[in-house]
């Protein structure tokens, strides 16, 4: 079984501080994604990491894939409220297109 | 941007039912998948289906699942003799590629 961990499950800051998330798994996994998901809605992709040791940025917002592509993080610096969500992370295997979802880690940003 | 579109967004159905969940997935896209999430828990991959035929499916998806792309839009989703544990969201996501998925908002199944 393939499993994908996010940490932590809830994090809760206050406005202007910084976040870690992370995604860790046993597995190597092809390519791996980040969504963020609002309620009553889809995930929606953020980004997508390929290569072993990736840093993309995307505004406030940087994810890294570990050099032997089994984890990830996502940095957010100086959080806003709208930064708020649930974020997950989802990995694809070198065979086939399935998304494995991690948990999820559910951020809350106070003003 | 399309979307992919999943009615009804709410299904209620009584133990031992059928349901039918329906998708439109984006019109040039070429890959579709079903995937679901119970309450409290991780969304779970259930079936990708390409070329009219199903390409990878879970342990979950057995014999009480099936898919059908019916016509040249519509993308459905049956369950027959619904259980209590059937009781989830159900989102449908398609792709033009084996790359990004697109989701759409999902269907909450209440199995009574």
């Amino acid at each position: 079984t393939q499993l994908l961990e996010q940490s932590p499950q809830f994090l809760s800051i206050q406005e202007g501080e910084n976040l870690t998330v992370y995604c860790n798994s046993s597995s190597v996994f092809s390519s791996l994604q980040w969504y963020r998901q609002e309620p009553g809605e889809g995930p929606v992709l953020l980004v997508t990491v390929v290569t072993g040791g990736e840093v993309k940025k995307l505004k406030r917002l940087t994810f890294q894939f570990g050099d032997a592509r089994k984890d990830s993080s996502l940095h957010i610096t100086a959080a806003q409220p709208g930064d708020t969500g649930l974020y997950l992370c989802a990995g694809i295997k070198a065979a086939g297109n399935k998304l494995t979802f991690g948990g999820g880690t559910r951020v809350l940003v106070k003003p | 941007e399309p979307e992919v579109t999943q009615t009804p967004s709410h299904q209620v159905t009584q133990m031992g039912q059928e349901v039918i969940l329906r998708c439109v997935p984006i019109s040039n896209h070429l890959y579709f998948y079903w995937y679901r999430q119970i309450l409290g828990q991780k969304v779970e991959f259930l079936v990708s289906f390409y070329n009219n035929e199903i390409s990878e499916k879970s342990e979950i998806f057995d014999d009480q699942f099936s898919v059908e792309r019916p016509d040249g839009s519509n993308f459905t989703l049956k369950i027959r003799s619904t259980k209590l544990e059937d009781s989830a969201m159900y989102f449908c996501a398609s792709s033009v590629t084996q790359g990004r998925q697109h989701f759409g908002d999902g269907t909450r199944l209440s199995i009574l």
